[in-house]
């Protein structure tokens, strides 16, 4: 079944911490989009890519990485975990205009 | 600024009613607008898509406006049941510069 998938879905972890958050697509979708979004609020994107080997950053700034090696997979790295970071990220792929979006992963930083 | 402005408050209603909900933009040219739907701790999923030529779309018991020269969309959902509870956002594309606003929630008393 084609579908978008997250993991984890929660991690707590302490503060300097390396987190790598994974996100795999299984649609074939060239596009694909990292949002955080914290509760009540709306969703800022904070990375993006087209296709294999491209990635930009979104308009909220971050200070968070992202590689895209594989089509099917993106994931989000932050080097240096800090209590700013604690948020929900949401991974989504598209075709042409729809979104489809992943779970999401609840990160708490102490 | 570019703003995307949703009903302030949370929107209560019967079963049975018809919920509507607001979708205003400003400073921005939408070549379509999206409504998703989105429950507690979960990634939002696509419902409806219109596009800047297009008045109206309806999709079973959805029915979506946009009206270009007011800068507004209108979200009706008919004959509401309690399982429509959630929050619904609206978002304006194109894809990689699709903005979201901070959505509606809805909530149906039985």
């Amino acid at each position: 079944e084609a579908d978008i998938y997250q993991t984890p879905r929660y991690l707590v972890i302490g503060t300097g911490k390396k987190i790598t958050l994974e996100c795999s697509q299984t649609m074939g979708h060239d596009k694909m989009y990292w949002y955080q979004q914290d509760p009540g609020m709306e969703l800022h994107l904070i990375h993006y890519s087209y296709g294999v080997n491209s990635t930009e950053k979104g308009d909220l700034s971050s200070e968070s990485t992202v590689s895209r090696i594989r089509t099917e997979h993106f994931p989000l790295t932050l080097e240096s975990a800090r209590p700013s970071h604690t948020s929900q990220y949401l991974c989504a792929s598209s075709n042409l205009n729809e979104q489809f979006f992943g779970p999401g992963t609840r990160l708490t930083v102490l | 600024s570019q703003k995307i402005e949703q009903n302030s408050e949370a929107l209560n209603i019967q079963e049975g009613k018809t919920a509507t909900l607001t979708c205003n933009y400003t400073n921005y040219s939408p070549a379509y607008l999206q409504w998703y739907r989105q429950d507690p701790g979960r990634g939002p999923v696509f419902l409806l898509l219109i596009r800047e030529n297009e008045k109206e779309k309806r999709k079973e018991r959805l029915k979506v406006t946009f009206d270009t020269t007011l800068k507004q969309s209108l979200f009706h959902i008919t004959a509401s049941q309690p399982a429509d509870s959630a929050t619904y956002l609206c978002a304006l594309g194109p894809n990689n510069d699709m903005r979201f606003g901070a959505g509606t929630r809805l909530t149906v008393k039985p």
